[in-house]
C-alpha cells in the first residue's frame, strides 16, 4: 500500500544533540513537508521541498535543517540550536506544490531531556 | 496568511450525542481537510471538500464558501469518537501546505 513512513513513533535525545527524523514516500509525490505541533498550538509548518533537490524555510525552520536528494526521502534534523525541541513532529506529501489532496505519516513524538 | 479558527476547543458530550464541530478561516481557499488525531499522536484524514457536502458512516462534513465557514458532525457519538479533531485549509495556489486549526478535544463519555 502507497504510504507515507515516519519513524521512529517515539524518540529520546539528551539536550544538545542533534537528531534526524525521517520520512520515507512511495506515493511518487514531488511535494514534502514537515509540521511541528505544540501542546495548544495548531500544526505550523517547519519546512517543505517542492521538487527533489529544492526545498524552502516555512514559518518556524530556525534550529532545523532539511534534504531532499530523493524524491522518496525527506529527512528532518533537529539541531542543537532549537531552543525547544520537544515536540509532536508530522510529515506529509502531496502530488505536486500546492494540489489540494494531502497525505499524512503518522508523526513522531520527540522528547529531548 | 490564512487564519483558522475552531470551535469549540474541548467538547465534552454522553455516548449518542449528536456532536458539531465548526472551522472558520479567513481569506479564500481551494480546499479544507478534517483530520482525526488520536492519543498517541496519528493523524487520519477523514475529509477533503471544496464545496458542499460529504458523508462517511457516522460523519458528516459541510462547507459554505461564500461565509468561509465549515462543519463537522458526528452522530450517534461513541466513546471511540474521542480524539482531537483538527481542520487545515490548503491556501488558494499556494505551495506552503496546509494551514491547521488548533484543534477540538472531544471526549464522548459512555
Amino acid at each position: 500500500d502507497g504510504g507515507i513512513t515516519q519513524s521512529p513513533k517515539y524518540l529520546f535525545r539528551k539536550e544538545g544533540q542533534n537528531v534526524t527524523l525521517s520520512c520515507e514516500q512511495n506515493l511518487n509525490h514531488d511535494a514534502m513537508y514537515w509540521y511541528r505541533q505544540d501542546p495548544g498550538q495548531g500544526l505550523r509548518l517547519i519546512y517543505y521541498s517542492q521538487i527533489v533537490n529544492d526545498f524552502q524555510k516555512g514559518d518556524i525552520a530556525e534550529g532545523y535543517s532539511v534534504s531532499r536528494e530523493k524524491k522518496e526521502s525527506f529527512p528532518l534534523t533537529v539541531t542543537s540550536a532549537q531552543k525547544n525541541p520537544t515536540a509532536f513532529y508530522l510529515c506529509a506529501s502531496s502530488i505536486w506544490a500546492g494540489n489540494t489532496e494531502a497525505f499524512f505519516g503518522q508523526g513522531t513524538r520527540l522528547t529531548v531531556v | 496568511k490564512n487564519e483558522v479558527e475552531q470551535s469549540p476547543q474541548n467538547l465534552t458530550a454522553q455516548e449518542g450525542e449528536f456532536i458539531t464541530i465548526n472551522c472558520s478561516y479567513s481569506v479564500g481557499i481551494s480546499a479544507l481537510h478534517w483530520l482525526q488525531q488520536h492519543p498517541g499522536g496519528g493523524i487520519v484524514s477523514l475529509f477533503m471538500l471544496s464545496s458542499g457536502k460529504k458523508k462517511h458512516g457516522r460523519l458528516i462534513a459541510t462547507i459554505n464558501i461564500q461565509e468561509k465557514h465549515s462543519s463537522l458532525h458526528i452522530t450517534a457519538s461513541h466513546p471511540r469518537d474521542s480524539a482531537v479533531y483538527i481542520c487545515a485549509v490548503t491556501n488558494g495556489g499556494g505551495a506552503d501546505g496546509l494551514t491547521f486549526g488548533k484543534g477540538t478535544h472531544l471526549i464522548i463519555q459512555p
